[in-house]
């Protein structure tokens, strides 16, 4: 079965230091792999996605198909990053598309 | 301009009543979601709509559970004879499309509602 997994339910870094939140999948088909994230008293956004190839916010995330795995990663933590963050898997089939969630990430940036 | 919104913000009900949850789209939107958002469960995906059509229903947790879409725009969620494990944030999303890149797949989510299974 499909699965996201994100070993860390909280993360705690003091601002300033290099974050990594971990995610890792099993799909056998052709991955497409998103971060979202949570602001406190936020709605859910979109923060990156693989295919974009992009950095936002200073985040990026790389997709290793070999170990399956699409970290997220910062290499200078705010205390605005602080937040929760989903890593999440998209997957096409003849019915049309799906999603799975990993169970997410609270990352909390100290100061 | 004005984001997804989505109604009631809370509603508590008893257990084996049914409740209707409501959501609408940014304007324009051909696409849209529903998810469920549980203390157990995580951010679990359930039905999405392209027009008023659902592909694909099978997420959907128990046949208690439907949802429509009309006029390719408002959608509803019924859940019913609701069970304390319905007890979640619901949330709505929408996008432009459904793939075509960045600019047309970006799901915008709703602000949720909060359904409590007394």
């Amino acid at each position: 079965a499909q699965r996201v997994t994100q070993p860390e339910k909280l993360l705690s870094v003091f601002k300033g230091a290099p974050v990594e939140l971990k995610c890792n999948y099993s799909y056998s088909g052709s991955p497409e792999l998103f971060w979202y994230v949570q602001y406190s008293r936020q709605r859910l956004q979109l923060l990156l996605r693989h295919i974009s190839r992009e950095s936002i916010k200073g985040f990026t995330a790389d997709l290793n198909k070999g170990e399956t795995s699409f970290h997220l990663k910062k290499p200078f933590a705010q205390e605005e990053d602080s937040a929760m963050y989903y890593c999440a898997l998209r997957m096409w089939d003849n019915y049309g598309q799906n999603f799975v969630f990993g169970p997410g990430t609270r990352l909390s940036v100290l100061p | 301009g004005a984001g997804v919104s989505q109604s009631p913000s809370n509603k508590v009900t008893e257990k084996g009543k049914d409740v209707e949850l409501r959501c609408d789209p940014i304007s324009g939107h051909t696409a849209l979601y529903w998810y469920r958002q549980s203390l157990g469960q995580g951010l679990e995906f359930l039905i999405y709509f392209q027009g008023n059509s659902a592909p694909d229903k099978s997420g959907l947790p128990s046949d208690r559970f439907s949802a429509e879409r009309t006029g390719g725009s408002v959608s509803t969620l019924t859940i019913q004879r609701t069970q304390q494990e319905d007890s979640a944030v619901y949330l709505c999303a929408s996008s432009l499309a459904t793939s075509g890149g960045a600019i047309t797949d970006t799901q915008y989510f709703g602000p949720g509602t909060r359904l409590t299974v007394l």
